[in-house]
């Protein structure tokens, strides 16, 4: 049973406009959430956090918002870049110490 | 400082071979994970260690075996190779539980 689910395989944007990739969760347990950003042929890089405490962290172009009622977040870029072009997983943990959870990911095009 | 490195980026292994990956990391973190990353299934978490002479089973650990002699490197072992191990491999490490640091991955293709 997937905890962590990014419903969408892949999103297109045009260069400019917002781009909002969602992440649901079913584990109410959860109380830490983050975002990997992955190019093809690399590793996955941290890109912003938020805890479960917040329902919204911003950094720079990237902004995240965290509805616990819903069990929902979503990560907004504004405005989105061909550089942003790449597949992004969200991730949940259950407290201090915990392992992170994954979703399969979304493949976000930015089209010039 | 090279982050994370792991050691080999490609690898083809015959049904039934054994080998080990390497990861390697230069940050003093206590904590160093494997995963694996197939197409459509995200990244699942094989073994993990939250410190030096410790390990433990993760999401997906049937197949592998890890070892954890020192701090600053975490071996993954495959004994018996199968064609379902054929994945795309990533080490992590983190000082916290909250942020990993990847590494650039290893492929491995078992025929």
């Amino acid at each position: 049973d997937q905890q962590v689910k990014q419903n969408s395989p892949s999103l297109s944007v045009q260069e400019g406009r917002i781009s909002i990739l969602n992440c649901d969760y079913t584990n109410s347990m959860f109380d830490y959430f983050l975002w990997y950003k992955k190019y093809p042929a690399e590793g996955p890089t941290f890109l912003i956090s938020i805890s479960s405490i917040k329902d919204k962290n911003e950094d720079g172009r990237f902004t995240v918002f965290l509805n616990k009622s819903a069990k929902h977040l979503s990560l907004h870029i504004v405005p989105s870049q061909p550089g942003d072009s790449a597949v992004y997983f969200c991730a949940a943990r259950t407290g201090a110490n915990s392992k992170l959870t994954f979703g399969k990911g979304i493949t976000l095009s930015v089209r010039p | 400082n090279a982050g994370v490195t792991q050691t080999p980026k490609f690898r083809v292994l015959k049904t039934g071979q054994s080998m080990t990956l390497l990861c390697a990391q230069d940050m003093n973190h206590e904590y160093m994970y494997w995963y694996r990353q197939d197409p459509g299934m995200g990244l699942r978490l094989i073994h993990y260690s939250v410190g030096e002479g410790t390990t433990a089973k993760g999401e997906v650990p049937d197949g592998y075996n890890v070892s954890r002699l020192k701090k600053q490197n975490f071996l993954l072992g495959l004994e018996s190779a199968a064609p379902s191990q054929t994945s795309v491999y990533f080490c992590a490490s983190g000082g916290s539980i909250e942020t990993q640091y990847f590494g650039p991955g290893t492929r491995l293709l078992v025929l």
